[in-house]
């Protein structure tokens, strides 16, 4: 299984831009990067995935550099309700064994100040 | 609307006394999963399984069970429950075909007296 680690806590002000980087040293050929958002007492929510280089939807952007052993979540212009921990995940597909099995981490908490 | 379901929401309960947490999903999906969430140790899983009466151990089986005998409805039975099993327990599901992405219900809080 491929190890992430992620920084356990950030602050951030309202507007700004907010960077969460996951390191996962061993991640396989074949395992996608997926973020998911989780605020308190609920289930964590998708947020983005991608394989390699950048991928951006309406939420978030995704940055995945070439050797594919760390990515970097940005979110832009926070807001008070983006305050919650995310998770980065990184698939454990071993398509021979047939197993799905996926490791979360501790996940970032971050808080967003007015 | 596509979802998935648990129940009971919350539970107390006391020692030894059996229970069955409810999981249900209306999308489909092979996959189905069951994570436990505790103050400072993240989502850890507890049970998967792929497809119906397919099952495998996640990273925290002890002291759990499930059962796939259908397709939507993967159940987590605890036969005999612990003080230690009071958590926050989450349901899953997603496809195996295309993206990754897991569908979490909206847990369910058990407290083992």
């Amino acid at each position: 299984l491929a190890k992430t680690t992620q920084p356990i806590s950030m602050d951030s002000y309202e507007g700004q831009e907010v960077n969460i980087t996951c390191s996962h040293n061993n991640i396989a050929t074949n395992d996608y990067i997926t973020w998911y958002q989780q605020f308190p007492s609920q289930g964590p929510r998708f947020i983005i995935q991608g394989y390699k280089t950048k991928v951006t939807n309406e939420v978030a952007s995704l940055f995945i550099p070439a050797d594919r052993k760390s990515s970097t979540l940005s979110l832009p212009r926070v807001s008070l309700s983006d305050t919650a921990v995310y998770y980065c995940l990184v698939g454990d597909k071993d398509s021979g064994a047939g197993s799905y099995q996926l490791t979360f981490g501790k996940g970032t908490k971050l808080s967003v100040i007015p | 609307e596509a979802q998935v379901t648990q129940n009971p929401r919350y539970l107390i309960t006391v020692t030894g006394k059996k229970l069955t947490v409810t999981c249900s999903q209306n999308m489909n999906h092979e996959y189905m999963s069951w994570y436990r969430q505790d103050p400072g140790l993240g989502l850890r899983q507890i049970y998967y399984s792929m497809n119906v009466e397919v099952t495998d151990k996640g990273d925290v089986p002890e002291g759990y069970k499930v059962s796939r005998k259908e397709k939507r409805n993967f159940p987590l039975i605890l036969e005999s429950p612990s003080p230690n099993q009071t958590s926050l327990y989450f349901c899953a599901s997603r496809t195996l075909a295309g993206e990754e992405t897991q569908y979490f219900g909206p847990g369910t809080r058990l407290l083992v007296l």
